[in-house]
């Protein structure tokens, strides 16, 4: 069963940084892009980052570019994205989704910037 | 950036009725086009890829279809458990892009 758990939302103070991880399992990590979607409360859905299977490649939104990296650590299944420069417009769940087709979605952590 | 445009943005149906979700894309985007479903408090999950493959274990009720930049989601006949928001989502560029949604509500 493909499970992805994230974790590390918080709150936190305007100009802070923060680290979201992404615990994958069920399927061969490495294998797979993987990216970072981000939902502001009662809003829609904003794609943030990408990344192939072997971390090569990244895309990043204009709205975090230059302030987010994403990442990935194969050999622990796992992705992550840094934060920082952080301002209240970036309050909002944070879903990682495996593949360009988003086929499988974690749960989200919320990070909330005040 | 391409902009996903999607009609109507929210929508009020009976039980049993066929639904149907637009979305236009601002430039031809081929058949790089995905539809989520996300219940109220809930993560998104991905009901069709590439305009028309229904994932294993959504309803066979649920069906994509068109081409270029003009994208319809189809509900043939509407369940209580089909509410929930919907949007469409393109992968053929960077950024990737999202329909604003359409709020389905059973009347």
């Amino acid at each position: 069963e493909v499970l992805l758990v994230e974790s590390g939302g918080a709150l936190v103070q305007p100009g802070g940084s923060l680290r979201l991880s992404c615990a994958a399992s069920g399927f061969i990590f490495s294998s797979y892009e993987m990216n970072w979607v981000r939902q502001a409360p009662g809003k829609g859905l904003e794609w943030v980052s990408y990344i192939r299977g072997s971390g090569d490649v990244k895309f990043y939104a204009d709205s975090v570019k230059g302030r987010f990296t994403i990442s990935r650590d194969n050999a622990k299944n796992s992705l992550f994205l840094q934060m920082k420069s952080l301002s209240v417009e970036d309050t909002a769940v944070y879903y990682c989704a495996r593949d360009a087709r988003l086929d499988y979605w974690g749960r989200g952590t919320l990070v909330t910037v005040s | 950036d391409i902009q996903m445009t999607q009609s109507p943005s929210s929508l009020s149906a009976s039980v049993g009725d066929r639904v149907t979700i637009a979305c236009q894309a601002s430039q031809d985007i081929r058949n790089y086009v995905n539809w989520l479903q996300q219940k109220p408090g809930k993560a998104p999950k991905l009901l069709i890829s590439d305009t028309s493959n229904l994932k294993t274990g959504v309803p066979s009720r649920f069906s994509g279809s068109g081409s270029a930049t003009q994208f319809t989601l189809t509900i043939s006949s509407l369940q209580p458990e089909d509410i929930a928001t919907y949007y469409c989502q393109q992968y053929t560029s960077f950024p990737y892009t999202f329909g604003q949604g359409t709020k389905l509500e059973i009347k």
